[in-house]
């Protein structure tokens, strides 16, 4: 089984400045994906970034990016330039990838890190 | 907008009742997985099918079950309501088991009094 460990339940950031979430994960898989998920107060789950583990180069998604070491199993979000509207609890996530579809690739969560942006 | 209906959006009952949440999945999406959000479980898997038969089972009670229909689209069926059941029930919708990417509904908030 996997798990998925978010150390920092709360942190904040003043407005334009950068942040950096930590995620470690632990598993037997060799092939699986990373994600980070935001969840704003409206409560809906929104994709922010997607990593596949066997890519080196580490995803970026405009002021998003990650930091991937998968020989430490450590998956880090940076936010840059934050804004207002990135205030939200942010979600680590591990799905296992397969080739043939079968079984089943649920997502496996962390705890959360709840992320203010002062203004 | 994800694509994935969820009904109700909010719902309140009492401790001893049966409620249904309702799931409809982004159009072409095959498989439906079902997560509770509680303060102190955080989000936990439920149950998985795919194209109508039951995939994977998660932490799920035995008084919780679920079908997925012809149509592809999934109820969540609770009963004996306690209420430590109170909690965001998200349903999340994906083309196939392992495509790597789940797409999220809005959750159904449920309160059990």
């Amino acid at each position: 089984a996997q798990t998925v460990t978010q150390s920092q339940p709360e942190m904040s950031v003043q407005e334009a400045e950068t942040v950096t979430l930590s995620c470690t994960y632990d598993t037997s898989e060799s092939n699986y994906y990373l994600f980070w998920y935001k969840q704003p107060p409206s409560r809906q789950m929104i994709l922010v970034i997607r990593q596949e583990a066997y890519k080196q180069q580490n995803a970026t998604e405009n002021r998003f990016s990650v930091n991937f070491q998968k020989a430490a199993k450590s998956f880090s979000l940076k936010i840059s330039d934050s804004q207002l509207g990135d205030t939200a609890m942010y979600f680590c996530a591990f799905m296992k990838r397969g080739g043939s579809g079968a079984g089943s690739y649920q997502l496996t969560f962390g705890k959360g890190t709840k992320l203010s942006v002062i203004p | 907008d994800s694509g994935v209906t969820q009904t109700p959006k909010h719902l309140i009952t009492a401790t001893g009742q049966r409620v249904t949440l309702r799931c409809s999945p982004r159009s072409g999406d095959l498989s439906v997985y079902w997560y509770q959000q509680s303060l102190d479980q955080g989000l936990q898997f439920l149950i998985h099918y795919y194209n109508g038969e039951e995939r994977a089972k998660g932490n799920i009670l035995e008084r919780f079950s679920a079908q997925q229909f012809p149509d592809l689209h999934s109820e969540l069926n609770l009963s004996s309501l306690e209420l430590g059941d109170s909690a965001l029930y998200f349903c999340a919708s994906s083309v196939a088991p392992a495509a790597g990417e789940l797409f999220f509904g809005e959750g159904s908030r449920l309160t059990v009094l």
